[in-house]
């Protein structure tokens, strides 16, 4: 069945530096895989999309790669900052094509000042 | 655009009662989702309806759940009775193109 990998543990890092992370999946050929922004009591919030026929996408501070060789897509915070604080979801369109998003279980991100 | 709409948006109730969460998608999205959130597991998908029809409802947990969407701006989740382990947040969220919004969720306590 399909699987969406997201690190469980917490990253903590200090301001100013990248957080990267990581979502991995398998049994999968999705066409697209998108970013997702929750704070805690909050819905998420979409940041970025990526399609398979992109390799990189930017968003001011935000960069998403999507490796579909390696089945895996990184996302890049550069120049954190303690507002950047939140979970982080990936996620993938169901292999039904039917419209609906399956999520990763997030990656919470700690940046300190 | 006031965004999706969830109410109410905390709700606590004893066992066996029955639950309405209530849903206004943003106008002119045509597919809405249901979604529930907990600690374990994470992000689920219950229900996903298309121009007002239920597409997927895989999802649903079991016969205590239902969901309607009546018309194109009002969707209810249903639940009854209900369970401790239905305590969870559920979101609402519609759809334009491929981004999904969501409603800011209905926290459930069922005690």
């Amino acid at each position: 069945s399909q699987k969406i990998e997201q690190n469980s543990e917490a990253l903590n890092i200090q301001e100013g530096k990248t957080a990267t992370l990581t979502c991995n999946y398998t049994n999968y050929s999705p066409a697209y895989l998108q970013w997702y922004r929750q704070d805690p009591g909050r819905g998420p919030v979409f940041l970025l999309l990526i399609r398979e026929n992109e390799k990189e996408k930017r968003k001011e501070r935000l960069k998403v790669t999507f490796d579909t060789t390696l089945k895996q897509s990184l996302f890049h915070i550069t120049a954190s900052q303690p507002a950047d604080s939140a979970t982080y979801l990936c996620a993938l369109p169901g292999s039904s094509n039917t419209g609906k998003l399956i999520f990763g279980q997030g990656t919470t991100l700690q940046v300190k000042p | 655009d006031a965004g999706v709409i969830q109410s109410p948006r905390h709700e606590v109730t004893e066992m066996g009662q029955e639950v309405t969460l209530r849903c206004k998608p943003i106008s002119g999205h045509n597919s809405l989702f249901w979604y529930r959130q907990t600690m374990m597991r994470g992000l689920e998908l219950l229900i996903y309806f298309n121009n007002n029809v239920p597409i997927d409802d895989s999802g649903m947990p079991e016969d205590r759940f239902s969901a309607k969407m009546p018309n194109a701006s009002f969707s209810t989740l249903k639940i009854q009775p209900s369970e401790p382990r239905d305590s969870a947040v559920y979101f609402c969220a519609s759809t334009e193109l491929d981004t999904i919004y969501f409603g800011e969720g209905s926290w459930l306590t069922v005690v």
